[in-house]
């Protein structure tokens, strides 16, 4: 079976201070997907990030680093710097690559990040 | 550019009435997923459409939800007899072509769904 877990529920920072948002993944599929999404207080879902299970190479975009190491199954989220405008939920999400049509995604219970002035 | 619609925003309802859930996907994508986001189960997987077909309906939690898609495009998620535990927000994503390389959904802004 497939699962996310995010253990970090709450984290919070002062302005300026890196924070990583850790995220840890089953799954028995050697072809798989994972995802970072954002969900500001307005609500909606922001995707930021995709990584197929054949990239393990680290992504920086920004502010923001993705590191993917297959060997801990982890997927894990630095915002470096961080501003007022990060504070949100953090989603960390699996999805199986396609068998016939499938594709939905399995959620990590967020992590909610505050960072304070 | 558009991204994914969804409406009402936010819907009040009475137990024992029925509801319905609009989704406009992003134009072109042919697959279009509901989720349910709920305090006490997190975000969960309720229905999957390639075009309008459902192949997935594992999610669906009971027998008084269902969902349809029409053109390709808009679907509707009806709930029958609405029960206080099916307050929750529902949001509906879509993506280009699931299996090509196009896996990434976007998300709408959801409705808010109160039943008293």
């Amino acid at each position: 079976a497939q699962k996310v877990t995010q253990a970090q529920t709450e984290i919070s920072v002062v302005e300026k201070e890196d924070v990583t948002l850790d995220c840890v993944y089953e799954t028995r599929d050697t072809t798989y997907y994972l995802f970072w999404y954002k969900q500001p207080p307005s609500g909606e879902l922001v995707f930021l990030i995709r990584r197929n299970s054949f990239d393990e190479q680290n992504e920086i975009s920004g502010r923001y680093s993705w590191n993917f190491q297959k060997s801990t199954s982890s997927f894990n989220f630095t915002i470096t710097a961080s501003q007022v405008v990060d504070s949100a939920v953090y989603f960390c999400a699996l999805s199986e690559a396609i068998r016939g049509s499938q594709g939905n995604l399995i959620f990590g219970k967020g992590t909610k990040l505050s960072v304070k002035p | 550019g558009a991204g994914v619609s969804q409406s009402p925003s936010n819907k009040v309802t009475e137990k024992g009435k029925d509801v319905e859930l609009r989704c406009d996907p992003i134009s072109g994508h042919t697959a279009l997923y509901w989720y349910r986001q709920s305090l006490g189960q997190g975000l969960e997987f309720l229905i999957y459409f390639q075009g309008n077909s459902a192949p997935d309906k594992s999610g669906l939690p009971s027998d008084r939800f269902s969902a349809e898609r029409t053109g390709g495009s808009v679907s509707t998620l009806t709930i029958q007899r609405t029960q206080q535990e099916d307050s929750a927000v529902y949001l509906c994503a879509s993506s280009k072509h699931p299996g090509q390389g196009e896996e990434t959904q976007y998300f709408g802004p959801g409705t808010r769904l109160l039943v008293l």
